[in-house]
């Protein structure tokens, strides 16, 4: 049972760099969805896609791009790296269409540093 | 942006205490609570989903309660056991953007043997 993966684990960037993290999920969910965890602060939501063909901006979205490439596959795209995108990153998914009432499933999450 | 808090930010019991933590919330456009748990290297599991104001969960010894109209879900844990340290996380559901889920902080539970 996979569930759902990122990819990559572990990312070392320089500033100014671009990069894409990659997302699959298993479970034929509809909802996806883009998280980044700081010390101290809750998980902050990037971007989601409620279906799909559909993306839609979260909280903290300056900086970052998405794209839905098909039902398993999520992708978040750093243009252009800067230091204050140091984070762990985690993608999600729920069953349904961004009801609410469904539990999201976690990835394991992918750390990415930015010198 | 909304505000959702969770107090205390951390925990230490032994075992064998049963405990129990907060997490506060704008009383206005609920939709939905979800409780996770976090635990150290791992991903996030949910453990509820809750959406109607009174509603009372349970799972093992784990318990949660909303109250939509002032703002607040309370976890319990009954009979605390050292594989219960994990960080415990609510997120609040927005009636207007049901995609949007705010996170709190979280409280860190320490279980001592």
């Amino acid at each position: 049972n996979a569930g759902v993966t990122q990819t990559p684990k572990f990312q070392v960037l320089k500033t100014g760099q671009s990069m894409t993290l990659q997302c699959a999920q298993d479970m034929n969910h509809n909802s996806m969805y883009w998280y980044r965890q700081d010390p101290g602060m809750g998980l902050r939501l990037i971007y989601y896609s409620a279906s799909e063909g559909t993306t839609d901006k979260g909280e903290v979205p300056n900086g970052y791009n998405v794209s839905r490439l098909n039902k398993r596959e999520f992708s978040l795209r750093l243009e252009s790296a800067a230091p204050s995108q140091t984070s762990v990153y985690f993608c999600a998914s729920s069953a349904g269409q961004g009801e609410g009432n469904q539990p999201q499933h976690f990835g394991d999450g992918t750390r990415l540093s930015i010198l | 942006i909304l505000n959702v808090e969770q107090s205390p930010q951390s925990l230490h019991v032994q075992e064998g205490d049963s405990t129990n933590f907060t997490c506060s919330f704008p009383s206005s456009n609920f939709y939905a609570l979800h409780w996770y748990r976090w635990e150290t290297a791992k991903s996030p599991e949910a453990l509820f989903v809750m959406t109607l104001n009174g509603d009372e969960k349970k799972k093992g010894r784990i318990s949660a309660t909303l109250n939509t109209k002032e703002g607040y879900s309370y976890l319990y844990i009954k009979g605390s056991q050292p594989e219960d340290s994990a960080t415990y996380l609510c997120a609040f559901g927005d009636f207007y953007n049901f995609n949007k889920f705010y996170f709190g902080s979280g409280t860190k539970l320490n279980v001592k043997p």
